[in-house]
């Protein structure tokens, strides 16, 4: 099984602060990741597929990088509304497909 | 406008039966795959399985596999989850998500989720 791994658990930020979140698999899976954002009490919302590829509707704020292993979700400018939870998925590996444990990005 | 509305879940017995529902709107139902996904009190995120557009490709878990089963009614526009042989640790709120066009194992709706307890 393709195990996701994300770093940090929890990240205390300001608006307007850069945030960058980070997800490792536990082997190669090329670009087929996805980031996902979930506020509490609200189904979770895709923001990045393919890696880096942005979802329609989803502010340009968001960017997503890497391949095989490494792979980043970066919010250039926080906003008020981006305090949530964040979470990678890994596509390679269907019928067997994760998720990372989240990130909740809090407020300093 | 896409809709994803489950239904189903409550509260059962360990080793009892439960069917979840989920009716889908707004798209063309039969061009898309389909998943489940749980999450349990205060956890994360947890695929639970996945069919594909004409149910010719279907995955599961690791954790329900052998005692859940996933299916879908394209006449109906809606999409079942069978869970048997539950367990205290299948207690979640599960969603119905849909898979984006052509990269179906990506999920771009989202229905609200249908709670499961089990416990006795």
């Amino acid at each position: 099984d393709i195990q996701m791994t994300q770093s940090p658990s929890s990240v205390s930020a300001s608006v307007g602060d850069r945030v960058t979140i980070t997800c490792r698999a536990s082997q190669g899976i090329s670009s087929w990741l996805a980031w996902y954002q979930q506020k509490p009490g609200k189904a979770p919302k895709l923001l990045i597929y393919a890696a880096s590829s942005l979802q329609s509707g989803v502010p340009s704020r968001f960017s997503g990088s890497g391949s095989g292993t490494d792979f980043t979700l970066t919010i250039s400018s926080l906003q008020p509304e981006d305090f949530a939870t964040y979470y990678c998925q890994q596509a390679n590996s269907f019928p067997l497909l994760t998720f990372g444990g989240g990130t909740k990005v809090e407020i300093k | 406008e896409v809709q994803l509305v489950e239904s189903g879940g409550g509260l059962v017995q360990p080793g009892r039966s439960l069917r979840l529902s989920c009716a889908a709107s707004g798209f063309t139902f039969d061009d898309y795959a389909m998943h489940w996904v749980r999450q349990a009190p205060g956890k994360g995120l947890e695929w639970v399985s996945g069919i594909s557009w004409n149910s010719g490709s279907i995955g599961y878990a690791d954790s329900v596999k052998g005692r859940f089963t996933i299916s879908r009614d394209n006449a109906k526009n809606s999409l079942y989850l069978q869970m048997n042989s539950l367990r205290a640790e299948d207690t979640a709120l599960y969603y119905c998500a849909k898979g984006l066009r052509f990269l179906g194992y990506y999920f771009d709706y989202w229905g609200q989720g249908t709670l499961v307890t089990v416990s006795s």
